[in-house]
């Protein structure tokens, strides 16, 4: 496998259910993003690792629940989505962030789809 | 604060022409990233192009090279030779580190220009 690898790449839940979302970096980066896409609205940041220390928060729900167990693997654990949850779910990669420096490029997963009933 | 603006919400190009896709950005930082990115109807975000705000070299990637007007703010890319792959969501994205020195990593993106290639 090369590039960032996302699973599932399609997934329904219901508002009940408990799911995750797995995301793995082959690239040898070191700092880990989720975003949303929703329909019609720009990338939205969610969360930033950086050697597997979260940095960012962007004002997100509690419902989604990240985790970086290591630099190539982060997960977005859901519970209790809302139907506007539902939107394409991108990770991404970079070398790590330094204090004072600009953003590396960011490399994309496929993204996973999810629908919330 | 920092934004991203894409005015061109679709564009049609016939193939093998090419195309200006417009990106306009506002920030008061004077370091800073422009990237495209390309969107297909997959979903994956693929990374095309990086321009840092302090080169004097307008980038190239191949087809894809960025116009770079820094006074004016602009970072349009430029598809040469457009082919019907090249049909997909073109997204502007700019980094930038915060004032007091620290980074958070953030990109900001614009709202995207869907690009529809002509046969």
């Amino acid at each position: 496998e090369t590039g960032v690898t996302q699973t599932p790449r399609h997934l329904v839940m219901g508002m009940t259910n408990k799911k995750s979302l797995k995301c793995e970096q082959h690239l040898g980066h070191n700092a880990m993003y989720w975003y949303k896409q929703s329909a019609k609205k720009p990338l939205e940041l969610m969360f930033v690792y950086n050697f597997k220390e979260q940095t960012e928060n962007n004002s997100v729900p509690s419902r989604f629940s990240p985790e970086c167990p290591n630099s190539s693997h982060l997960f977005l654990h859901l519970h209790t989505l809302q139907p506007e949850d539902s939107a394409l779910y991108l990770c991404a990669s970079s070398q790590p962030i330094t204090a004072g420096g600009v953003t590396d490029t960011q490399y994309f997963g496929p993204g996973t789809r999810l629908t919330v009933l | 604060a920092q934004k991203i603006t894409q005015t061109q919400p679709g564009m049609f190009v016939q193939e093998k022409e090419a195309v200006t896709l417009d990106c306009t950005y506002d920030t008061s930082d004077q370091s800073y990233g422009l990237f495209w990115y390309k969107q297909p109807s997959s979903g994956e975000m693929i990374f095309l192009i990086y321009q840092g705000s302090y080169d004097e070299q307008n980038a190239t990637e191949g087809r894809y090279s960025l116009n770079f007007q820094k006074a004016r703010k602009s970072a349009n890319l430029v598809i040469s030779a457009s082919q019907l792959g090249d049909s997909a969501m073109y997204f502007c994205a700019m980094s930038y580190a915060w004032a007091d020195g620290g980074s958070q990593g953030n990109l900001i993106f614009g709202k995207g220009t869907k690009l529809s290639v002509k046969p």
